[in-house]
């Protein structure tokens, strides 16, 4: 069965970073793009970031490029992350997610990983 | 950025009942457009995609419409397990890739 396992998140200061991780499971992670997807308490979803099938290309969301960075290693069958220089309104379940289809960039998701949640608070 | 407005924000139905949502583009998105449901708690799970395409799993009760910039996700009788929300998703133009506000639906 296809998974994804999230790691990381918890309670920040502002301006501090986390390191968010999400391993896979039951299919050939490097034939996958991946995502980051969050929402924040009782908001709807907002697309954070993605990332190519080797890593070589990424995207991001207006309100964290700059200060967040996505990446991956296939041998290890994860994505991460990093997430620097946090702010209040970071504050979300972050949702690491699959492309539906393998090879070829459709940006649907499946599956998405159970989500963890990241806090930015003094 | 393309910008999806769902309506309504809340449907109450009851069990049984046909529930139709809405999903507008601000500008042509064709069929690059997917639905999720959400339940409390859990992450999104992918219903259609491309607009009609039911996705493994999805209940033949379920169907998508549309093309251009208005979409209708459909729930054809209402099962007890449906009461939960639900986005629309474009990938015609991105980044960004963007998702509607949710359609709540609940029991009447």
């Amino acid at each position: 069965q296809e998974h994804l396992v999230q790691s990381g998140g918890g309670l920040v200061e502002p301006g501090g970073s986390l390191r968010l991780s999400c391993a896979a499971s039951g299919f050939r992670f490097g034939d996958y793009h991946m995502s980051w997807i969050r929402q924040a308490p009782g908001k709807g979803l907002e697309w954070v970031s993605y990332l190519s099938l080797t890593g070589a290309t990424t995207y991001y969301a207006a309100s964290v490029r700059g200060r967040f960075t996505v990446s991956r290693d296939n041998a290890q069958n994860s994505v991460y992350l990093q997430m620097n220089n946090l702010r209040a309104d970071d504050t979300a379940v972050y949702y690491c997610a699959r492309a539906l289809y393998s090879g070829v960039l459709q940006n649907w998701f499946h599956p998405w990983g159970q989500g963890t949640l990241v806090t930015v608070s003094s | 950025e393309i910008v999806l407005t769902q309506s309504p924000a809340t449907l109450s139905l009851s069990p049984g009942d046909r529930a139709t949502l809405s999903c507008r583009a601000s500008r042509d998105v064709r069929t690059d457009l997917a639905w999720y449901q959400q339940k409390p708690g859990q992450p999104p799970r992918l219903l259609i995609y491309d607009a009609s395409n039911r996705a493994t799993g999805t209940p033949a009760r379920f169907s998508g419409s549309g093309s251009g910039t208005d979409f209708t996700l459909s729930i054809s009788s209402l099962e007890p397990e449906d009461f939960a929300l639900y986005y629309c998703q474009q990938r015609a133009s991105w980044p960004p890739l963007t998702f509607g506000g949710g359609t709540k639906v609940e029991i009447k």
